[in-house]
């Protein structure tokens, strides 16, 4: 069935750091992709997107390429901030009718001054 | 825009009591998703709805849960009788269709535990 593998957290890192996140899918068709973020004491919201292979989302610094040859979509940003704080989620869905997201497991950053 | 409101935030019961939680989406969002948040993972579908009718809800166990979307526009989810494991966050959200590009737009949850 379709899945998301997400790297292990918690991601500790220092103001202006570079970040990446890990994320790969398994899905029998051709999903879109997504990251949610979760910052402390909020709801999911959504962070970026892509529908399809080659896209790039991008939001707030955060990027991340719907790589459809690596089943990829890995969050970057150049520069993170204290307030990037959260827990992110990669999640995909399948297009069709009826298939709701399926999420990762949920990364934790943490980022200190 | 408001958001998806959900009710009650927290909620502490014994196993085998009853809850029930209510979701209000966005205004005009046809579909509506239950998921269900166990600490550490990320959520997983409990049951989609579009409009009144439901999608999805092969997740949804149904010896113990139910869910129902009256009118298609509020839904409540209830859980009768609760166990220790489904101590969890309970996750309304919200989208103007069911296509696979749609944003989810999710309501804070409501926090579940059982004693």
């Amino acid at each position: 069935g379709n899945s998301v593998t997400q790297m292990e957290g918690p991601v500790t890192l220092s103001e202006e750091a570079f970040l990446t996140i890990n994320c790969t899918y398994t899905a029998t068709g051709y999903p879109s992709l997504f990251w949610y973020v979760q910052y402390p004491g909020e709801g999911l919201q959504l962070l970026l997107k892509a529908t399809k292979a080659d896209d790039k989302g991008s939001n707030k610094g955060f990027e991340a390429t719907y790589r459809k040859e690596t089943t990829s979509f890995h969050l970057e940003k150049g520069s993170v901030q204290v307030s990037d704080s959260a827990v992110y989620f990669c999640a995909l869905s399948e297009g069709q009718a009826g298939t709701a997201l399926i999420f990762g497991k949920g990364t934790t950053l943490s980022v200190s001054s | 825009e408001a958001g998806v409101a959900q009710s009650p935030r927290y909620k502490i019961i014994e196993k085998r009591q009853s809850v029930a939680f209510w979701c209000n989406p966005i205004s005009g969002h046809a579909t509506l998703y239950w998921y269900q948040q166990i600490l550490g993972q990320g959520p997983k579908l409990l049951i989609q709805f579009q409009n009144n009718g439901v999608v999805d809800d092969s997740q949804l166990p149904k010896d113990r849960f139910s869910a129902e979307r009256l009118k298609g526009v509020d839904s409540t989810l209830k859980i009768q009788p609760a166990k220790l494991e489904d101590s969890a966050v309970y996750l309304c959200a919200s989208s103007l269709a069911s296509g696979g590009g749609q944003p989810q737009h999710f309501g804070d949850g409501t926090r579940l535990s059982i004693l």
